[in-house]
């Protein structure tokens, strides 16, 4: 599965769009891009995931660049409660060896401020 | 409402016991996960489940057991061949068979396992 680079950190005044990027330059055209969020001392949370269209749920829009090789979650109003760690991940739907696994790197400790 | 639950949500373990973590979902998931998680890392597959009566290893399954009997259950046992069993442990569940599926795993609120 392709790598991911995510900022480690951002910060954004509730209310406010937040936008976290993430890079995924070796993707392949058979995998998809994942968005989850953790909460401390909880289970990871899915948001969305697409694969080369522009998505949109009640929780986030999902925009992947053309070339697919990134792609940017937008939360539209961030509030509080969105103060979490943010995980970007490609998985490829062929098996292979990767089980269908999840691959969590360090993600990008979002903090949403007052 | 539907979900995953994972019990208990704290366990402690003496040395040479062994110890099982439940998971239960109501989704009607074909696949099920075991994942452990150590602090400020990334989750690591132990055990995975793509059908009832089946189940494969995955990264660090050494000291680790499964069964799915049920479709909606998967419990993992910590034996005490695993020597380093503190973690946070997570499972997760999938709809649709075959690693073809594109969909996402969902998650319980994982246990947190210590030693005594």
């Amino acid at each position: 599965d392709a790598k991911t680079t995510q900022p480690p950190s951002m910060d954004c005044a509730e209310g406010r769009a937040a936008n976290l990027p993430c890079n995924h330059s070796t993707i392949s055209g058979n995998e998809y891009v994942y968005w989850y969020r953790q909460i401390h001392s909880q289970g990871p949370q899915y948001i969305i995931h697409g694969l080369k269209n522009n998505e949109t749920n009640e929780m986030a829009s999902l925009i992947i660049t053309e070339d697919r090789k990134s792609s940017t979650l937008i939360l539209p109003h961030a509030t509080l409660r969105d103060t979490a760690v943010y995980y970007c991940i490609v998985r490829a739907t062929l098996g292979g060896t990767s089980y269908g696994k999840l691959t969590f790197g360090q993600g990008t400790i979002l903090t949403v401020h007052p | 409402d539907g979900g995953i639950t994972q019990s208990p949500k704290y366990l402690f373990r003496k040395e040479g016991q062994n110890v099982t973590l439940s998971c239960e979902q109501n989704l009607n998931h074909d696949a099920m996960y075991w994942y452990r998680q150590d602090p400020g890392q990334g989750l690591r597959l132990i055990y995975y489940s793509q059908i009832v009566n089946d189940f494969q290893k995955g990264d660090i399954a050494e000291g680790y057991s499964v069964s799915r009997e049920k479709k909606e259950s998967f419990p993992l046992t910590v034996t005490s061949a695993q020597k380093n069993p503190t973690a946070f442990y997570l499972c997760a569940s999938r709809p649709g068979q075959g690693l073809t599926s594109n969909q996402p795993q969902h998650f319980g609120d994982g246990t947190r396992l210590s030693i005594l």
